[in-house]
């Protein structure tokens, strides 16, 4: 099983609407999480952080669910500009670090 | 200049030559990364400083060695490298470890025939 796993997609979701996808992990002693967006060709951005109440950022709204291991990302609105590879990135801390990087979800809001 | 910087944007390397990366961070921050993103594969972390100091390296072979001289550059010394090793190499800093926001360059896209 893979550390980190998402869906790769694409999601093609209409201009408005709403999606929503997940990432599991694998190490339930998994400390920090996080989305990030990447654009083609681009270098990768923070989204946002995941805490462990959730957390809301604009028409983004990110969970964690540790009892099932995984977190979600959902984006309302969908704006064509929200076209992208989303990447679920989590840290395992237990001798150190370990930050492990999904395979992304790519996503293409159409009008 | 602000953010981070990589040099060159575009690397095209025989087996046998010896070339370098370098990246460098305006923005104050005390970890340095490297990482290598190649097509249709997660994001793989390749090295990690944190004040100077090698935190991690993640299996990463002999022929990629990596240097920092002081918090703000970093550069990947690359050596007999093999066709594989082409994919896009991503620099990243943080004001923290790993629990922190990562700011990343633009990358180095590398060929190496």
């Amino acid at each position: 099983r893979k550390e980190v796993e998402q869906d790769p997609g694409p999601f093609n979701v209409p201009e408005g609407a709403t999606v929503a996808f997940n990432c599991t992990y694998s190490n339930s002693a998994s400390q920090s999480f996080f989305w990030y967006r990447q654009d083609c060709r681009k270098e990768p951005k923070l989204l946002m952080s995941v805490y462990s109440s959730g957390n809301e950022d604009g028409r983004f709204t990110a969970q964690l669910n540790r009892a099932s291991q995984y977190i979600s990302l959902l984006i309302r609105d969908s704006k064509l500009s929200d076209s992208a590879t989303y990447l679920c990135v989590v840290n395992y801390r237990a001798a150190g670090n370990k930050l492990t990087f999904g395979g992304g979800t790519r996503v293409l809001v159409k009008p | 200049e602000t953010g981070v910087t990589q040099t060159p944007r575009h690397l095209v390397m025989g087996m046998t030559n010896k070339k370098s990366l370098k990246c460098e961070q305006h923005l104050g921050h005390n970890a340095m990364y490297w990482y290598k993103q190649s097509a249709k594969k997660p994001l793989e972390l390749m090295f990690v400083y944190n004040f100077k100091e090698q935190t991690e390296n993640n299996s990463v072979p002999s022929r990629f060695s990596p240097e920092c001289p002081n918090s703000s550059h970093l550069f990947l010394h690359l050596h007999t490298l093999q066709p594989e090793d082409s994919a896009l190499y991503l620099c990243a800093s943080s004001q923290g470890g790993e629990d922190y926001e990562q700011y990343f360059g633009p990358g180095t896209r590398l060929t190496v025939t």
